[in-house]
């Protein structure tokens, strides 16, 4: 079993619509919680970063962490077709440079 | 890009021959890493640097060798390629900010063929 699962989708969904995707793994002592994006042939693009357990909102996006049940979430509300990429979560300890990532999962946002 | 530049951004090569692909960022960042990614696995830790000439294996170090003798460039070689080392590989770099880590970023990939 993998240390950390992610749905490799691809996920459809329409312009406007809010987007869910989510992420579980298994080490508890994961504390930093990463979510990128990536663009087709591009490198990842840190799009969210969460201590511990709770809410953070930036604009459309919106990262929920859930340590009881180790599962964490990304929301987009009012998807664009420029989000349909590949998103990343990566869950780590020490801060920023010990993560684990998911095998990511592909949106795509259609007019 | 978080001023990370890869070189090369794409290389075809021959199992058997050695590689070396260069990382170099403007950002003085302490921390500097080699990841790979393929189809089903993500990505994956190669090596990562804590300083200059410190350095540390990751999950998939086996056939890769690292070196870093500046802060802003850190060196990624296959000593001597095999098919299984065709991949997309990714540097970042991180940096600490009152002792607390900080998220890495990412450079755009140099996609390795080897034939």
């Amino acid at each position: 079993q993998k240390e950390v699962e992610q749905d490799p989708g691809p996920l459809s969904v329409p312009e406007g619509a809010i987007v869910s995707l989510n992420c579980t793994y298994s080490n508890s002592a994961f504390q930093y919680f990463m979510w990128y994006r990536q663009y087709s042939r591009k490198g990842p693009e840190l799009l969210m970063y969460t201590y511990s357990s709770g809410n953070k909102e930036d604009g459309r996006f919106t990262a929920q962490v859930d340590k009881s049940s180790k599962y964490i979430s990304l929301f987009i509300r009012d998807s664009q077709p420029s989000d349909s990429a590949t998103y990343l979560c990566a869950p780590g300890t020490g801060g920023g440079n010990k993560l684990t990532f998911g095998t990511g999962t592909q949106l795509k946002v259609e007019l | 890009d978080a001023g990370i530049t890869q070189s090369p951004r794409h290389k075809v090569t021959e199992t058997g021959t050695p590689v070396t692909l260069r990382c170099h960022q403007t950002e003085n960042h302490r921390y500097m890493y080699w990841y790979r990614q393929d189809p089903g696995h993500g990505l994956r830790l190669i090596h990562y640097s804590y300083g200059v000439k410190d350095t540390d294996k990751g999950e998939v170090s086996d056939g890769y060798s690292v070196s870093r003798s500046k802060t802003e460039d850190f060196l990624l070689t296959l000593e001597s390629a095999t098919s299984s080392q065709t991949s997309v590989y990714f540097c970042a770099i991180s940096d600490s900010r009152t002792g607390v880590d900080q998220p890495q970023h990412f450079g755009d990939g140099t996609r390795l063929s080897i034939l």
